[in-house]
């Protein structure tokens, strides 16, 4: 089962593309890679999935290497209310297995 | 409507008790889920539960009992309440796993645990 490495935290300017980048470098051929985030105090909230295809949707783009080693999600106008816990996750046995995640802080 | 909702939000009790925490889904799903984070803020899969069956049992102690009345409900039931696990709890929904994994999980808001 893959597992996922991501940087403990970053900052990003209110306006400005947050880009958050996860290392899954042993993913296997038919796993997918998900994204959630955690703003303080709520509960994980879905993002995005992807397999090989880079994936849009009206919160977030992301982008997957053609290796499928890496991948980045992408926020492209952050605001105040993307600061968040963002987790990238390659469910494991079928289970969502929540690491550290990296904690994204959007400054004015 | 709010999709996944648990009650109660806070629960503070003492050492030794017995309590429960209610989950609810109305989005029509077919598995639920536990989950407990922890002051250090990780988060840990329990239980999962699809159609009242359950599927996903980690190594938790058997003090705690989830109980799945239909599958539109999860609780979870902890006996002899013990200072570690003083926690917040997070109730989960899905549709059935499919090739994906296990599909977008909607999470509820929370019950928070506090064991004096």
């Amino acid at each position: 089962d893959a597992k996922t490495t991501q940087p403990t935290s970053m900052d990003c300017a209110e306006g400005r593309a947050a880009n958050l980048p996860c290392n899954h470098s042993t993913i296997s051929g038919n796993e997918y890679v998900y994204w959630y985030r955690q703003i303080h105090s709520q509960g994980p909230q879905y993002i995005i999935h992807g397999l090989k295809n880079n994936e849009t949707n009206e919160m977030a783009s992301l982008i997957i290497t053609e290796d499928r080693k890496s991948s980045t999600l992408i926020l492209p106008h952050a605001t105040l209310r993307d600061t968040a816990v963002y987790y990238c996750i390659v469910p494991q046995g079928g289970k969502l297995i929540f690491g550290q995640g990296t904690e994204l802080s959007v400054k004015p | 409507d709010t999709a996944v909702s648990q009650t109660p939000k806070y629960l503070v009790t003492q050492m030794g008790n017995d309590k429960s925490i209610k989950c609810e889904q109305n989005l029509g799903h077919d598995t639920m889920y536990w989950y407990k984070q922890d002051s250090k803020k990780f988060l840990k899969i329990m239980f999962s539960y699809n159609n009242k069956e359950l599927i996903i049992n980690e190594t938790v102690p058997n003090r705690f009992s989830p109980k799945s009345p239909d599958k539109a409900h999860l609780n979870l039931h902890i006996n002899s309440l013990e200072l570690g696990d003083s926690a917040v709890y997070f109730c989960a929904s899905s549709w059935v796993r499919n090739s994906a994994g296990t599909g977008e999980l909607f999470f509820g808001e929370g019950s928070r645990l506090t064991v004096l």
